[in-house]
């Protein structure tokens, strides 16, 4: 069962706009949550995370929003660039570390 | 440069043979993980290693894949009798045992088996 979910397999903004990239979760138990950023033919990047505990992390141009009672995070870009155009993954985990569950990623196109 | 490194970098082997694939973490990491990622899915976790020892195993791990980590740096990960369902991009990522931390990703390993 996919436990986090990412429903949109692409975006596309123009640039300077805001990017919205949405992500859901299944398991109560998760209680960390991190965005991974993978440009092609190399590995995910870490970008930026949250504890269960905050609902709200910023850092420059991103910001990660948590809603616990929906159990959906929300990764806003702002301004979008063209080289944030990259596959963007949400992920989660529990218990203080261990494996990581990654949603199916979404493709955001930021157009010049 | 001193992130985690994985070789080979491409892998393209016959349907049938073994392969063997490396990676070396960031120098200060105990933690390694192991994840196969396919194409339009994210990276799916296979296994993960606190020092030598093995904690958890993926039930995606089928008794043809094995992986060690002997002396708690380097891990290899070695895939017996490879299937075509077998082709895919295996990452491999490191991180420091400090509770919730971020894991730092290697660029990968692309197996083709034909």
């Amino acid at each position: 069962d996919q436990q986090v979910k990412q429903n949109s397999p692409s975006l596309s903004v123009q640039e300077g706009r805001i990017s919205i990239l949405n992500c859901d979760y299944t398991n109560s138990m998760f209680d960390y949550f991190l965005w991974y950023k993978k440009y092609p033919a190399e590995g995910p990047t870490f970008l930026i995370s949250i504890s269960s505990i905050k609902d709200k992390n910023e850092d420059g141009r991103f910001t990660v929003f948590l809603n616990k009672s929906a159990k959906h995070l929300s990764l806003h870009i702002v301004p979008s660039q063209p080289g944030d155009s990259a596959v963007y993954f949400c992920a989660a985990l529990y218990n203080q570390g261990g494996k990581l569950i990654f949603g199916q990623g979404t493709e955001l196109s930021v157009k010049p | 440069d001193t992130g985690v490194s994985q070789d080979p970098r491409h892998k393209i082997t016959k349907r049938g043979q073994n392969v063997t694939f490396r990676c070396d973490p960031i120098s200060e990491h105990n933690r390694l993980y192991w994840y196969r990622q396919t194409l339009g899915q994210g990276p799916e976790f296979l296994t993960y290693f606190q020092n030598e020892a093995q904690l958890e195993k993926s039930r995606l791990l089928s008794d043809r894949f094995s992986a060690e980590r002997p002396k708690g740096s380097f891990s290899t990960l070695e895939i017996q009798r490879t299937e075509q369902g077998d082709s895919a991009m295996y990452l491999c990522a490191s991180s420091l045992d400090l509770g919730y931390t971020e894991a730092f990703f290697g660029q990968g390993t692309r197996l083709t088996v034909v």
